[in-house]
């Protein structure tokens, strides 16, 4: 079955820096992979949605990329904020394509002052 | 600017007993879903709904879950005889389409449930 590496341990940056979160999978190579946000007690926040025939996908200040050689997508934040600080939770869909959606334990980032 | 509401926010209730939690998708969304996060766990998922019927589950999407459209506007999970284990986030979500083609999720806010 399909297994979803995320940086278990919390990312802790400088504001402004960049964040770079990892997501990582085992198996089959999904369609299309996407990134939500959570916060504590919070349902988790649609992001970006990258295709497999697509390299980057930007939205703002938010870059992802879609490895499917490596099996590896990068999540990008530049120039971060306080206001960044959650969990982020990559998603990736499984065969059928009906957004039965796995989920990895997502990275926690904390943006510090 | 829309978004999937649900109900109750908090339920607690003893072992064996019925819940059933409530929806309200998105107006124009097709594609339902309920997902469930135990607590400092994996959001997972339950089950998928489309055209008045299942098109999806997941393991844990046993005899004792079963979802529903009762209107135009609802969406409810229900539980017979809850366990323990039942404690947990629950999450539904709705989507205008499926797959690759806009298929993001909205997410509500939750329900946690909590069995005594």
């Amino acid at each position: 079955s399909q297994k979803i590496e995320q940086n278990s341990e919390a990312l802790n940056i400088q504001e402004g820096k960049t964040a770079t979160l990892t997501c990582n999978y085992t198996n089959y190579s999904p369609a299309y992979l996407q990134w939500y946000r959570q916060d504590p007690g919070r349902g988790p926040v649609f992001l970006l949605l990258i295709r497999e025939n697509e390299k980057e996908k930007r939205k703002e200040r938010l870059k992802v990329t879609f490895d499917t050689t490596l099996k590896q997508s990068l999540f990008h934040i530049t120039a971060s904020q306080p206001a960044d600080s959650a969990t982020y939770l990559c998603a990736l869909d499984s065969p059928g394509g009906y957004n039965k959606l796995i989920f990895g334990a997502g990275t926690r980032l904390a943006v510090h002052p | 600017e829309p978004e999937v509401t649900q109900t109750p926010s908090h339920q607690v209730t003893q072992m064996g007993q019925e819940v059933i939690l409530r929806c309200v998708p998105i107006s124009n969304h097709l594609y339902f879903y309920w997902y469930r996060q135990i607590l400092g766990q994996k959001v997972e998922f339950l089950v998928s709904f489309y055209n008045n019927e299942i098109s999806e589950k997941s393991e844990i999407f046993d005899d004792q879950f079963s979802v529903e459209r009762p209107d135009g506007s609802n969406f409810t999970l229900k539980i017979r005889s809850t366990k323990l284990e039942d404690s947990a986030m629950y999450f539904c979500a709705s989507s205008e389409n499926r797959g690759a083609n806009t298929g993001e999720l909205f997410f509500g806010e939750g329900s946690r449930l909590t069995v005594l």
